[in-house]
């Protein structure tokens, strides 16, 4: 099956500094990757995601960027503000596979003012 | 107005017990999910329906059962409780299994004791 790894697990930035969290996907056949963000009691929500026939999205200070031959896909957020804070997940799936999609371990991402 | 909603929201209970957690949406959505997120924020996929119908079950003892009685609603029971089922559990819902975006509920926190 699909196995999902991200990193890092924690990442702490200064406040308008770029962030970027980095995955690696093993199953060659996946083909859409979300980025979902977790804030602190609540459940994830979507911000970006990407296909595989792309190779680069971008909405407005957040960007995902996508290398099917290394099968890794990274999110980059520019001009971080405290409210970027939260936990960040990315996912790979195979849309049409039953709906399912693997998570990776999540990232903390600390901006401090 | 919320789209995916779950309750209760905590869950407090003893070792042994069978308790419920009720999930619905109303995005007018094919398909739902339940996902355990454990206290390292790790998130996995436990059950996927799809039109009331199970179409992913990821090795979940079985004294969790899942039941969807329409494809509004998906509920969770869980029978004799244990520690280790203490987390937080997400539902979420998708437009069919062919799109694996997926809109998440704000979690319930079970707390077995």
């Amino acid at each position: 099956g699909e196995n999902v790894e991200q990193h890092p697990s924690t990442l702490s930035v200064q406040e308008g500094d770029s962030a970027v969290i980095k995955c690696t996907y093993s199953d060659s056949a996946s083909n859409y990757f979300p980025w979902y963000k977790q804030e602190l009691g609540k459940g994830p929500q979507l911000i970006i995601d990407i296909r595989s026939n792309v190779g680069e999205k971008k909405d407005q200070r957040i960007a995902v960027t996508l290398n099917k031959t290394a099968k890794h896909f990274s999110l980059h957020i520019t001009e971080t503000q405290p409210e970027d804070s939260a936990v960040y997940f990315c996912a790979a799936s195979i849309q049409g596979n039953a709906g399912k999609s693997t998570f990776g371990d999540g990232t903390t991402l600390t901006v401090k003012p | 107005d919320t789209a995916v909603s779950q309750t209760p929201k905590y869950l407090v209970t003893q070792m042994g017990n069978d308790k419920s957690i009720k999930c619905e949406q109303n995005l007018g959505h094919d398909t739902m999910y339940w996902y355990k997120q454990d206290s390292k924020k790790f998130l996995k996929i436990m059950f996927s329906y799809n039109n009331k119908e199970l179409i992913i079950n990821e090795t979940v003892p079985n004294r969790f059962s899942p039941k969807s009685p329409d494809k509004a609603h998906l509920n969770l029971h869980i029978n004799s409780l244990e520690l280790g089922d203490s987390a937080v559990y997400f539902c979420a819902s998708g437009l069919d299994t062919k799109n694996t975006e997926a809109f998440f509920g704000q979690g319930t926190r079970l707390t077995v004791v």
